[in-house]
């Protein structure tokens, strides 16, 4: 498996809090993606990131923020958590070169009650 | 309309019998990933498909480029094949696009 982590893999929040997942790899791949998976919904795009400090918006990003400080770790941030924002969040990693395999964290169960 | 369709979106079927699960398209990709889900489960990447076709064990991906069209193809199906099987596209700009997945069911 690609050496990649997320944490936690489980959190219950409650709603109006901030919220920060980490997603963490080991390989350095310059890609990094966050994306949100929901029934009927299929997994949609948070942000994503081509570099330290070089971040865009997804599809889904109202309500997010991320940060890329260090190659390896991609950090995505609810600012203040709602209902519906409960989701299975996934990271995926990427190298630079053209056609090359996505790899995808474990995921992170986020309920916020 | 989504980017990327797949169909069917639930296909149930019995053990032995060869599955095809369809993926459609209509951005400009650079290469195609086939995934699958099991319950509960992470992301597990099958086959990436730039061009042709691709076999691997009882599976077999295709893509035809011209037409914007993949399938994923399961021989022998076998109820440990039971899953959701995703279709990714890499566009142009490096985003994966996702379609919202085949929920596979395969009986004994």
């Amino acid at each position: 498996d690609a050496g990649i982590t997320q944490s936690p893999r489980h959190k219950v929040t409650e709603t109006g809090t901030p919220v920060t997942l980490r997603c963490h790899q080991t390989e350095n791949h310059r890609y990094m993606y966050w994306y949100r998976q929901d029934p009927g919904h299929g997994l949609r795009l948070i942000h994503y990131s081509y570099g330290v400090k070089d971040t865009d918006k997804g599809e889904v990003s109202d309500g997010y923020s991320v940060s890329r400080s260090k190659t390896e770790d991609f950090l995505l941030t609810l600012e203040s958590a709602t209902s519906s924002q409960t989701s299975v969040y996934f990271c995926a990693i990427r190298r630079q070169v053209m056609n090359t395999e996505a790899f995808f964290g474990q995921g992170t169960r986020l309920t916020v009650v | 309309k989504n980017e990327v369709e797949q169909s069917p979106q639930n296909l149930t079927a019995q053990e032995g019998e060869f599955i095809t699960i369809n993926c459609s398209y209509s951005v400009g990709i650079s290469a195609l990933h086939w995934l699958q889900q099991h319950p509960g489960g992470g992301i597990v990447s099958l086959f990436m498909l730039s061009s042709g076709k691709k076999k691997h064990g009882r599976l077999i991906a295709t893509i035809n480029i011209q037409e914007k069209h993949s399938s994923l193809h399961i021989t022998a199906s076998h109820p440990r094949d039971s899953a959701v099987y995703i279709c990714a596209v890499l566009d142009r700009d490096d985003k994966i696009i996702f379609g919202k997945g085949t929920r596979l069911h395969i009986l004994p």
